[in-house]
């Protein structure tokens, strides 16, 4: 199985929400990552986990909070977000510091 | 900040024609990599390329490093419709954080 999996596929949300971006992979891949892309721009890195432990944030906004229940998992808590958040939210894994693999995105919209 | 930039942004080409597109970056890198992303979807991995390395093959796709430039190129032969898509170099900043910084990108489009 070489396939990240992200759920939803689309979320539209308000400003007081809470909801939750869910990836999975059943690669075995030590390295879990979160990326946000605005539209015509390159994906911006947030949060990389190495080992279920996080190993960098980005300086991102208390809003935004990731957690790694386990080696497959990879999830990312939303909550007062605002507006300028919505943007396509992109998860990847890696073996090492080779090839990440990417999960399909969840667009996101915030009202 | 950006690490690469690419250029050029935007590409037009016929098909069956060649496509290049550069990369330059800032810093030392281990590695560099290229990435290509149809509209709207997941990135998906299309050749590594190491610092010791200075060329390297993958089907139609050609890679090229140097290091004293610091900048890489993608090249794509006998191009189809299929390859319009946006694409993107991406550098580890720093070697063994798995950070890596993707470049400004370039949209090629190919018209059949």
């Amino acid at each position: 199985d070489t396939e990240v999996t992200q759920t939803p596929k689309h979320l539209v949300m308000g400003m007081t929400n809470k909801k939750s971006l869910k990836c999975e992979q059943h690669m075995g891949h030590r390295a879990m990552y979160w990326y946000k892309q605005k539209a015509k721009k390159p994906p911006e890195l947030m949060f990389v986990y190495s080992y279920e432990k996080l190993s960098i944030n980005e300086s991102v906004p208390s809003r935004f909070s990731p957690e790694c229940p386990n080696s497959s998992l990879l999830n990312l808590h939303l909550h007062a977000l605002q507006p300028e958040d919505s943007a396509l939210y992109l998860c990847a894994s890696s073996q090492d510091e080779n090839e990440q693999f990417f999960g399909p995105g969840t667009r996101l919209t915030v009202l | 900040s950006q690490q690469g930039e690419e250029d050029p942004q935007a590409l037009s080409i016929q098909e069956g024609e060649n496509a290049t597109m550069n990369c330059s970056y800032k810093t030392s890198i281990n590695n560099l990599q290229w990435y290509r992303q149809n509209s709207g979807r997941g990135l998906v991995h299309l050749i590594l390329i190491r610092s010791n390395e200075r060329e390297k093959h993958s089907g139609r796709l050609r890679v090229t490093l140097d290091t004293s430039k610091k900048s890489s190129s993608l090249l794509i032969t006998a191009s189809r419709a299929a390859d319009t898509a946006s694409y993107f170099c991406a550098t580890d900043a720093t070697s063994g954080t798995y950070k890596y910084i993707f470049g400004t990108g370039t949209r090629l489009k190919v018209l059949a």
